[in-house]
């Protein structure tokens, strides 16, 4: 079965730290992976993805995430986390040939402190 | 470029009624997907549409349907309505239904409410 596990609820970081939210996932074909953003009241925005090859990959606003199969994770990471970073996260994951279809972790949301 | 476009926004229906809920894609696209998001989880999902026909489902009841029409746009109608179906619901699109090559872009949804 298709699932998308993010342990961390509620995340709390100062401004300018470093950030690392995790994401395992199980997924019985080759998984493709997402990283997704929600505003408050706003849709999904797409931070980065991964299909294939390198195994870390850079996205939008100073993302970063890594895959790493033997683990089943596909963590992500900011170096420096800015005050507008505050929102949800969602880790996704989905397959070839099944379009936009795709399996969501429960989210985590980020504070961030001035 | 309009993006994905959802109405309405907001809707405020009562427990045993029926709603309709649309979606236009972004322009170029011809996928579309609905999703569930309770408060406080994950979107989940309902069901995908393409070439007007339904292509894969989740794990929702008959009384989530949908329709997609020649000009792409869709349509969410849910029927018998439960206060457990309070929920925003979201429209994604993308272009095709094979491969990973486009990246799906989400409305901002529509928040039903069920008195």
């Amino acid at each position: 079965a298709q699932s998308v596990t993010q342990p961390d609820i509620h995340i709390t970081v100062s401004e300018g730290a470093s950030l690392e939210l995790r994401c395992n996932y199980s997924y019985g074909a080759t998984p493709y992976l997402f990283w997704y953003v929600q505003s408050p009241g706003q849709g999904l925005q797409l931070l980065l993805k991964y299909f294939s090859g390198d195994t870390l990959v850079q996205g939008i606003k100073g993302f970063e995430a890594e895959f790493k199969r033997s683990q089943s994770s596909f963590n992500l990471r900011k170096p420096s986390v800015h005050w507008s970073d505050a929102a949800e996260y969602f880790c996704a994951v989905g397959a070839m040939n099944t379009g936009n279809q795709f399996y969501f972790g429960t989210g985590t949301s980020l504070t961030v402190i001035p | 470029d309009a993006g994905v476009t959802q109405s309405p926004t907001h809707l405020i229906k009562t427990r045993g009624q029926q709603v309709t809920l649309r979606c236009s894609p972004k322009s170029g696209h011809d996928t579309v997907s609905w999703y569930q998001q309770a408060l406080g989880q994950g979107p989940q999902f309902i069901f995908q549409y393409y070439e007007e026909e339904e292509r894969q489902r989740g794990n929702f009841p008959d009384r989530f349907s949908g329709h997609q029409f020649p000009n792409y746009s869709s349509e969410l109608n849910v029927n018998a309505l439960l206060l457990g179906d309070s929920a925003l619901y979201l429209c994604a699109s993308s272009h095709g239904l094979y491969g990973m090559n486009t990246e799906a872009f989400f409305g901002q949804g529509t928040r039903l409410t069920v008195v």
